[in-house]
């Protein structure tokens, strides 16, 4: 399958944690990166290992996680995983997740 | 420092052709491989496909695969990516984005995007 999949929409209280989620068959055996996108923005590369302490990553059969601890209203945004399809020769987005913090 | 820059809005007709232009600033256009991603409005991003600057090896989505075309020009540090037999739903906003192995999905610098629009 060249699917990822994402819950459309995640909320969050301001200052908790959050876990974003990504599936497709493909994350079995490829790794997947997060970008973060504010409305009229060019997507952003929330790279786990750049900011360990508010953004983590993790993955775990056919699933891929982003982790936003500590959530500030700033962290209000669309997010994206991407990966590899079966394949491996070609590149998909997940449908994105809609982060409300409140 | 580093710069992606694209060409400005388009408006085609159904049928028409688009050719958005994707120029570097601040590094090697070889040195990295260029993506195109493209976000129709109110909708998520949709990878089309991806152009090796040294040669101009391309791959893409099979979804374009009969209507894309990528191309490089590196005397001008500029990338190309044409639409052909364009339909209402190929109105988006069409990035260009690096990264630095084909292999990588870390792209770490995007260009300010460009909005095509498809109307009759």
């Amino acid at each position: 399958s060249s699917e990822l999949t994402q819950d459309p929409a995640v909320s969050v209280a301001l200052g908790q944690t959050v876990r974003i989620t990504c599936q497709g068959d493909s994350l079995r055996t490829y790794s997947a990166s997060w970008y973060q996108q504010k409305p009229g923005q060019a997507p952003v590369n929330v790279r786990p290992s750049g900011i360990p302490d508010h953004f983590s990553g993790s993955s775990s059969g056919n699933t891929a996680a982003l982790t936003i601890t500590g959530a500030q209203a700033e962290d209000e945004a669309d997010y994206y995983c991407v990966s590899r399809d079966s394949s491996g020769s070609l590149v998909v987005f997940g449908g994105g997740t809609k982060l409300t913090v409140l | 420092q580093v710069q992606l820059v694209q060409s400005g809005a388009e408006v085609k007709k159904p049928g028409a052709s688009v050719k958005v232009s994707c120029k570097a600033f601040g590094y090697a256009l070889t040195s990295f491989y260029i993506h195109w991603v493209r976000q129709a409005p109110g909708q998520g991003l949709e990878w089309m496909g991806i152009i090796n600057p040294d040669g101009g090896a391309t791959t893409y989505a099979q979804k374009y695969d009969d209507r894309v075309t990528m191309t490089r020009d590196t005397s001008t540090s500029t990338v190309y990516m044409e639409l052909s037999n364009l339909r209402s739903e190929d109105t988006a906003v069409y990035y260009c984005t690096r990264s630095f192995q084909r292999g990588d999905l870390d792209f770490d610098y995007w260009g300010q995007g460009t909005l095509v629009t498809v109307s009759s």
